[in-house]
């Protein structure tokens, strides 16, 4: 069973452009969340997902970001027009359906130039 | 609002030294608790998780944790760390079930020395 995947690794964008971060479950996973890790600090929620559900976006900045887990494919983190202060790692976590432990993936360093 | 202090920042210990790493939680009941490990450039990894019952938890690696209600506390401890254990390790709680936000600490940073 493969793991959390997450892609790509690393991306950089020049500011104003689109970031685009996919996160595919591991396999049997229904539950999908996504952190931001700053530098030098802890990771933070951004948002909870089910398949075509939003549980929970009160962690995602109110502007510019957007996420989705659409019944087929990967989940997906939107983050338009970048900003400097976007730099982060931004890890997907993938959960069974009522099991409160989080798979985590190996993250997507966003660079913002 | 429920928060996770990890208050040391950075720890030195020597190759073949016991380890505690302090890890305490700000919430009226007992949360969910976790210890993850991240290696540099990497995800994180689950060392081991408290959810009720016995309150001395065993994870993988050789890795234990103990709650004291009394303290707010899950610390960390190891009887002997090896080189391969220097890495960040995170603190999370979690309120319950159906509230799926894990809360994190900052961070502490294990470096081992020969």
């Amino acid at each position: 069973n493969a793991g959390v995947m997450q892609n790509p690794r690393h991306l950089v964008r020049r500011r104003g452009q689109e970031a685009r971060l996919r996160c595919s479950p591991m396999k049997g996973h229904s539950h999908v969340y996504w952190y931001r890790q700053l530098p030098e600090e802890g990771l933070k929620f951004m948002v909870y997902l089910q398949k075509e559900n939003i549980i929970d976006e009160s962690g995602m900045p109110k502007e510019r970001f957007s996420a989705e887990f659409p019944k087929e494919g990967p989940s997906i983190l939107r983050i338009q027009q970048v900003v400097r202060g976007d730099s982060a790692a931004y890890f997907c976590a993938s959960s069974p359906l009522l099991v409160n432990e989080q798979f985590f993936g190996p993250g997507t360093r966003l660079t913002v130039l | 609002a429920q928060s996770v202090t990890q208050p040391d920042i950075h720890i030195t210990v020597s190759e073949g030294a016991s380890l505690e790493l302090r890890c305490n939680y700000s919430y009226g009941a007992t949360p969910y608790l976790f210890w993850y490990v991240q290696s540099p450039g990497q995800g994180l990894q689950l060392l081991l998780k408290y959810f009720s019952g016995d309150t001395l938890v065993q994870g993988i690696k050789g890795f234990e944790a103990e709650f004291k209600r009394s303290q707010s506390s899950f610390n960390l401890r190891k009887p002997s760390v090896h080189w391969s254990d220097a890495a960040e390790y995170f603190c999370a709680s979690l309120l319950s079930v159906g509230n799926e936000k894990l809360t994190f600490g900052t961070g502490t940073r294990l470096t081992i020395i020969p």
